[in-house]
């Protein structure tokens, strides 16, 4: 059971573009969603995150918007660039104390190619 | 700035065998995670260790063994290797109670089982 469901699963854009990226959560626990950027072969990279004590967040080219009550955030990037061509997962977890919100639950990954 | 040290990036084994895959957190971090992506496939948790001590546990196998040293290097160890172990593993270190909730992932370490 997919806890964190994410789409499109691959999406296209021209230079200049905002592509928009969702996500969907079922476990109304969770309290801390993080966007990670991967490039082949390497690791995933922090983009942003957000909590869900607030509707939105920007940084950068990146925006974040979250709605609590229908269990559902976005990430949007401004004036794309061939060079943000990569993976994009969100991501979830719950802050209980400890480590726990490096206990993330990914979505599925949204390939983004931006074309020059 | 330091970043996560895995070793080796690249393994390739035989069914069967045993593998260990090393961790290196970004120092003064005191806390590991371990993380499974299979082809294609988003990352799956399968450990975490703060202070030396377990602090979370995930889908790891009963094969996969890890612990965390006095240096906080942590290892991971996967006997009876199948097929299906065949992935990327990550590690991943934090400061907990710093860096606002952030964790760094490592450019993982490729496991092939042949």
């Amino acid at each position: 059971q997919q806890q964190v469901k994410q789409s499109p699963q691959s999406l296209i854009v021209q230079k200049g573009g905002i592509p928009i990226i969702n996500c969907a959560y079922e476990n109304t626990a969770f309290d801390y969603f993080p966007w990670y950027q991967q490039f082949p072969g390497k690791g995933p990279a922090l983009l942003i995150a957000i909590r869900p004590d607030v509707s939105e967040k920007k940084e950068g080219r990146f925006t974040i918007s979250f709605n609590k009550s229908a269990k559902q955030f976005s990430l949007h990037i401004m004036d794309s660039q061939p060079g943000d061509s990569a993976t994009y997962f969100c991501a979830a977890s719950i802050n209980a104390g400890g480590t726990s919100y490096g206990k993330l639950t990914f979505g599925q990954g949204t390939i983004l190619t931006v074309h020059p | 700035a330091a970043g996560v040290i895995q070793s080796p990036r690249h393994l390739i084994k035989e069914k069967r065998e045993t593998a260990t895959l090393k961790c290196y957190p970004i120092p003064r971090h005191d806390t590991v995670y371990w993380y499974q992506q299979g082809p294609g496939q988003d990352p799956q948790f399968l450990i975490s260790f703060y202070e030396k001590m377990q602090s979370d546990k995930g889908s790891i196998p009963d094969r996969f063994s890890a612990q965390q040293f006095s240096d906080y290097h942590s290892e991971l160890n996967m006997s009876s290797l199948e097929l299906g172990d065949s992935a990327l593993y990550f590690c991943a270190s934090s400061l907990m109670g710093i860096s606002g909730n952030t964790i760094y992932f490592g450019e993982g370490s490729w496991l092939t089982v042949v």
